[in-house]
């Protein structure tokens, strides 16, 4: 099956770095999605992507689909304590479909 | 994501029991999909279905795992004769189309298995 690899696994950094992390995958994938999951939460997406090159951003949080579509990356500027919490990619094999394919996921620790 | 609703949030049943978890999906999403997470683990697939159907369970463990959507009622994610790896936490998600993108996430239900 398709796999996503996500890194790095954990992070962590000083209050008001910046925070980079990625994914990658052997196949191509349509849609990437970025989630953030808090301890005993749900995921809840940050930034869909759907297009190869597009660059998105909201607020503190950018987010880039490669052109390859194998790959994306996620960016958060300066970060916040609030900002603690597992990020995960997604991919979306195509249109209509409805299987997402996670990553393990990133968690981030931002020391005040 | 407050508005699939998910329940028990917590579960614990010993090895043999049956575990039932339930999910209501966002008003006006028919579609409801049921994600599994490991330990340490991203979310993988199992099901998604709509209205009394089933339409794909490629990612349901073919024994003692089983999930309905009827016309009335939540969804309902069955697993029968737990065992202790089956402790995870499962996540139910809507959708009002067939789209990755709208797809929104309940709260979870974490299961342990004593």
């Amino acid at each position: 099956g398709q796999q996503l690899n996500q890194s790095p696994q954990s992070m962590f950094i000083q209050e008001g770095e910046d925070v980079s992390m990625n994914c990658t995958s052997s196949s191509i994938f349509n849609t990437w999605l970025w989630y953030k999951q808090d301890p005993g939460e749900g995921p809840v997406l940050l930034i869909a992507l759907y297009k190869a090159g597009e660059l998105t951003s909201n607020g503190r949080l950018t987010a880039q689909f490669g052109i390859t579509r194998k790959d994306s990356f996620l960016n958060i500027s300066a970060s916040i304590p609030s900002d603690v919490g597992i990020y995960f990619c997604a991919g979306q094999s195509g249109a209509g479909s409805y299987q997402l394919t996670f990553g393990k996921g990133t968690k981030l620790s931002v020391i005040p | 994501n407050a508005g699939v609703m998910q329940n028990p949030r917590h579960l614990v049943r010993r090895r043999g029991q049956e575990a039932r978890l339930r999910c209501s999906p966002m008003k006006g999403h028919s579609h409801v999909y049921w994600y599994r997470q490991l330990p340490e683990e991203g979310l993988k697939f199992m099901v998604y279905l709509q209205k009394e159907n089933i339409i794909d369970e490629s990612g349901m463990p073919k024994e003692r795992f089983s999930a309905e959507f009827p016309k009335e009622g939540p969804s309902i994610l069955r697993i029968q004769q737990v065992v202790r790896g089956d402790s995870a936490a499962y996540f139910c998600a809507s959708s009002r189309d067939i789209s990755g993108n709208t797809i929104y996430f309940g709260e979870g239900s974490w299961l342990t298995v004593v």
